[in-house]
């Protein structure tokens, strides 16, 4: 059973640019979550798809994209970076779609610097 | 809204000694609870979770945690802790109705020899 992957694992940027990261879900799952993760915070919230779908998204400004393809996995893209977008980003697949109580399975984050 | 609130933002403990990382959370409905572990560099994985039934669960590594509904709590417990253990704890709620799953801040177990 392979976990979630996400590429790359580091990336460092200068404000103002754009920036995409991506994420393969566990085999099987189809429905992929985006949390950011400031350091020595919890994470928070981005968006969730679900069948190619947006499907929930918390207080993130518009700038914050996603997509999620035929194969489940997905995208983060993040557009005109400011130094507070600089965070670990989590993508986490599930079976939740309409079901709440699927745990998460998180991969390894990408840690993304904006300098 | 949903809220989660993890009292103890850090908790030094001694190799072999019981710990207990205490959560709130806070829900005008049903909820369902989960802990997850995160070793430095690393993703979220999952401890251990409460659905339904019975209020203690028991989850991996040794971990088990109980609910309490009238004190919307959901404690992590371990009897004896080992140096492995050392990691960042986080609590999370998610209403029975869907929506996105809540995460603590965070409380920092630093196991010492």
């Amino acid at each position: 059973e392979t976990g979630v992957t996400q590429s790359p694992t580091h990336l460092i940027k200068t404000r103002g640019q754009q920036v995409t990261l991506r994420c393969s879900s566990q085999s099987g799952h189809n429905t992929v979550s985006w949390y950011q993760q400031a350091l020595g915070q919890g994470p928070q919230f981005i968006f969730q798809y679900y069948r190619e779908e947006e499907n929930g998204r918390g207080n993130f400004p518009p700038r914050f994209s996603g997509l999620q393809f035929p194969n489940y996995s997905s995208e983060l893209n993040v557009n005109a970076l400011e130094l507070d977008d600089s965070a670990l980003y989590l993508c986490a697949s599930s079976l939740a779609g309409r079901e709440p109580n699927s745990p998460l399975h998180f991969g390894n984050g990408t840690r993304l610097t904006v300098t | 809204a949903q809220s989660v609130t993890q009292l103890d933002s850090q908790v030094p403990v001694f190799e072999e000694a019981p710990v207990e990382l205490r959560c709130n959370y806070s829900s005008s409905v049903s909820v369902y609870l989960f802990w997850y572990v995160q070793y430095p560099n690393q993703g979220l994985q999952l401890l251990l979770k409460y659905l339904s039934g019975s209020t203690l669960v028991k989850g991996i590594n040794g971990f088990e945690a109980e609910f309490n509904k009238s004190q919307t709590s959901f404690h992590l417990r371990k009897p004896s802790v080992h140096i492995s253990d050392t990691a960042e704890y986080f609590c999370a709620v998610i209403t029975n109705q869907g929506g996105k799953l809540i995460f603590g801040q965070g409380t920092e177990l630093s196991v010492k020899p």
